[in-house]
């Protein structure tokens, strides 16, 4: 079955850490881009960051710069996200999502997502 | 950083009628890189259209999209009950950071 399962989440202080995983299963991994997408409560839909095929490229959104490291392991079909200082405006349910495939060159990063795990809720609160 | 308004925020029809979702971009989208989710409660997005008229696998002829440039319009010929829900178009032809717009609810009147 082609799927996302991300994992990791949970309730932690302000300004400590918390490292998100997503396992991929039904498709070839490392042909395609992925990203993280989050959806706070209530509210809509966030982009956050996004890795390349290889990881040669990661991009981030501003409000996570410097602070979110993303990550991915092919042989394990794994995506990561390293949260740090982490906030309360960083609670959210986190997606783990499918992007471009390989050979998209230049546009790795600009794609659409058709796949979407069922994502992992993240808390952040004293 | 493109950014995405969607109207109205909330449309209340019944089963049965036609749904007419606007998205309209702060800049000219490079080509139709524009792409229509739809989310149910407690559900993660799932993707309708792409490339602003495409429908994606398994997604009914009763979702179309249309429009280039600044202005995006998904339409719903005639509304089942499983359509009402939660709409976001996402724009993906100018990145970091790809962008989404703030929904639009589709409400049963």
């Amino acid at each position: 079955e082609v799927q996302l399962v991300e994992s990791g989440g949970g309730l932690v202080q302000p300004g400590r850490s918390l490292r998100l995983s997503c396992a991929a299963s039904g498709f070839t991994f490392d042909d395609y881009a992925m990203h993280w997408v989050r959806q706070a409560p209530g509210k809509g839909l966030e982009w956050v960051s996004a890795i390349s095929w290889n990881s040669g490229s990661i991009g981030y959104a501003d409000s996570v710069k410097g602070r979110f490291t993303m990550s991915r392991d092919n042989a394990k079909k794994s995506l990561y996200l390293q949260m740090n200082s982490l906030r309360a405006e960083d609670t959210a349910l986190y997606y783990c999502t499918k992007g471009a495939p390989r050979g998209s060159g230049g546009r790795w990063g600009d794609w659409y997502f058709d796949l979407w795990g069922r994502g992992t809720l993240v808390t952040v609160s004293s | 950083e493109i950014v995405l308004t969607q109207s109205p925020g909330t449309l209340s029809l019944s089963p049965g009628e036609r749904a007419t979702l606007s998205c309209r971009a702060s800049q000219s989208l490079s080509s139709t890189f524009l792409a229509w989710y739809q989310q149910k409660p407690a559900q993660a997005p799932r993707l309708l259209i792409y490339g602003a008229s495409n429908r994606a696998t398994g997604i009914p002829d009763r979702f179309s999209g249309s429009g280039s440039g600044t202005d995006f319009t998904l339409t719903i010929s005639r509304l089942e009950p499983e359509d009402f829900a939660v709409y976001y178009c996402q724009q993906y032809g100018s990145s970091p950071p790809l962008t989404f717009g703030g929904g639009t609810k589709v409400e049963i009147k």
